[in-house]
């Protein structure tokens, strides 16, 4: 079954320690990958989408790029504030997106 | 430029009765989709909508759970003679176009079913 992985389940960082979290998918003829952001008692924020290997967004310290079989979100120099749930999230068909579990960031001060 | 909204907040329900969980969509947006998410768990897809029409509901239950997106008005989820297995968090999505548009979500409704 098409499957959308996320790695590793929790993460933990010093202030300004970069980092990267993992999404690998196994969904055939991929249609977009989606990055979301959680935070604790509200719903996703959209962050990122990409579209074809090779693919780069960034947003203030966030960076999205993506391969043929998994996407990676690099954290440059952490705030607290970026503590947070991250998403990712690929169409599974026509009319449904696959969430991974999440990557739990916590970024100490 | 209000985002998705979702009504209640939270929901606390005993066993047997009926929860509904109201969602209005983004402006411009004519597609809903909901999510159901338990604690420690992913997003789960239950149902597709447009308006008046359900494209997919293949992740909802067929019992007890029932969706809808009138002409005029939010769309609802309904549940009905709830249980306890279905506290959760649910929340709405909603989209310009297709799936594979980006979807932007409310801030869900937390049901509790005592």
């Amino acid at each position: 079954e098409d499957q959308v992985t996320q790695s590793p389940e929790a993460l933990r960082l010093q202030e300004g320690e970069s980092s990267s979290l993992n999404c690998s998918y196994t969904v055939s003829g991929l249609r977009g990958l989606f990055w979301y952001r959680q935070d604790p008692g509200k719903g996703p924020e959209f962050l990122f989408t990409l579209y074809s290997a090779g693919e780069e967004k960034e947003k203030e310290r966030l960076k999205a790029t993506l391969t043929k079989k998994e996407s990676f979100l690099h954290i440059t120099a952490p705030k607290p504030e970026d503590s947070a749930t991250y998403l990712c999230a690929v169409p599974y068909n026509n009319n449904d997106m696959r969430f991974g579990a999440g990557t739990r960031l916590t970024v100490k001060p | 430029n209000a985002g998705v909204m979702q009504n209640p907040r939270h929901l606390v329900r005993r066993r047997g009765q009926e929860a509904r969980l109201r969602c209005s969509p983004m402006k411009g947006h004519s597609h809903v989709y909901w999510y159901r998410q338990l604690p420690e768990e992913g997003l789960k897809f239950m149902v597709y909508l447009q308006k008046e029409n359900i494209i997919d509901e293949s992740g909802m239950p067929k019992e007890r759970f029932s969706a809808e997106f009138p002409k005029e008005g939010p769309s609802i989820l309904r549940i009905q003679q709830v249980v306890r297995g279905d506290s959760a968090a649910y929340f709405c999505a909603s989209s310009r176009t297709a799936v594979r548009d980006e979807q932007f979500f409310g801030p869900g409704t937390r049901l509790t079913v005592l």
